[in-house]
């Protein structure tokens, strides 16, 4: 089965800094991958999710992208942090062109201070 | 555009009392259906999926799921709760479509009383 990294699981970031999560994946080639953000009381809001190198959907206008490098590697990224970039993101993974679940990471609680 | 709707923020249920939690779907055609689980400061855990044949769909824990496409429903239900259950709990949908976006409800915190 698929096995999700991601990291670094806490991280604390002055407003205006810049911002790197790395999330890759493990057990399976040509995945869907996607990055949600989750706040309190608001669920799982989809940010962007991809079907394969270099293709990227975006679902929210936001301080935020996203980017595919590798198959296996899915980066979201901000030039300038706000602080209501603060929340827990959550990398999840599916297997590209089959009915499947998707799997998920232990998530990156993000702090904007 | 596909949505889901849970529309009870937050269950209490005594241990050992049944459990029903409430999903609702937005999606023009039969969707991909998922019920995960959370505890906290964690990632999310599949309780059981839906993609088709059978509408009443056995899951992990103990846990079931009907969808009911007159309604556009898919909740999930446990005869019996145990203290451990206490987490929150996500209905999602999936389109069909090899750009495959999943999309999920805004979560039900369940909390179980000794």
């Amino acid at each position: 089965s698929q096995t999700i990294h991601q990291w670094p699981a806490t991280l604390v970031q002055p407003v205006g800094s810049p911002l790197s999560l790395e999330c890759t994946v493990e057990g399976t080639s040509n995945p869907n991958l996607y990055w949600y953000r989750q706040a309190a009381g608001r669920g799982l809001q989809l940010l962007f999710y991809s079907v394969g190198i270099g293709q990227i959907s975006s679902e929210v206008p936001q301080n935020l992208s996203a980017s595919r490098p590798q198959d296996r590697q899915f980066i979201l990224s901000s030039k300038k942090l706000l602080l209501s970039d603060s929340g827990f993101y959550l990398c999840a993974c599916r297997r590209g062109f089959m009915n499947t679940e998707a799997f998920f990471g232990q998530g990156t609680r993000l702090t904007v201070v | 555009a596909q949505s889901v709707t849970q529309p009870d923020i937050h269950i209490t249920v005594s241990e050992g009392a049944s459990l029903e939690l409430r999903c609702n779907y937005s999606y023009g055609a039969t969707p991909y259906l998922f019920w995960y689980v959370q505890s906290p400061g964690q990632g999310l855990q599949l309780l059981l999926k839906y993609f088709s044949g059978d509408t009443l769909v056995q899951g992990i824990k103990g846990f079931e799921a009907e969808f009911k496409r007159s309604q556009s429903s898919f909740n999930l239900r446990k005869p019996s709760v145990h203290w451990s259950d206490a987490a929150e709990y996500f209905c999602a949908v999936a389109n069909t479509g090899t750009a495959s976006k999943l999309t999920f409800g805004t979560g039900t915190r369940l909390q179980v009383t000794l």
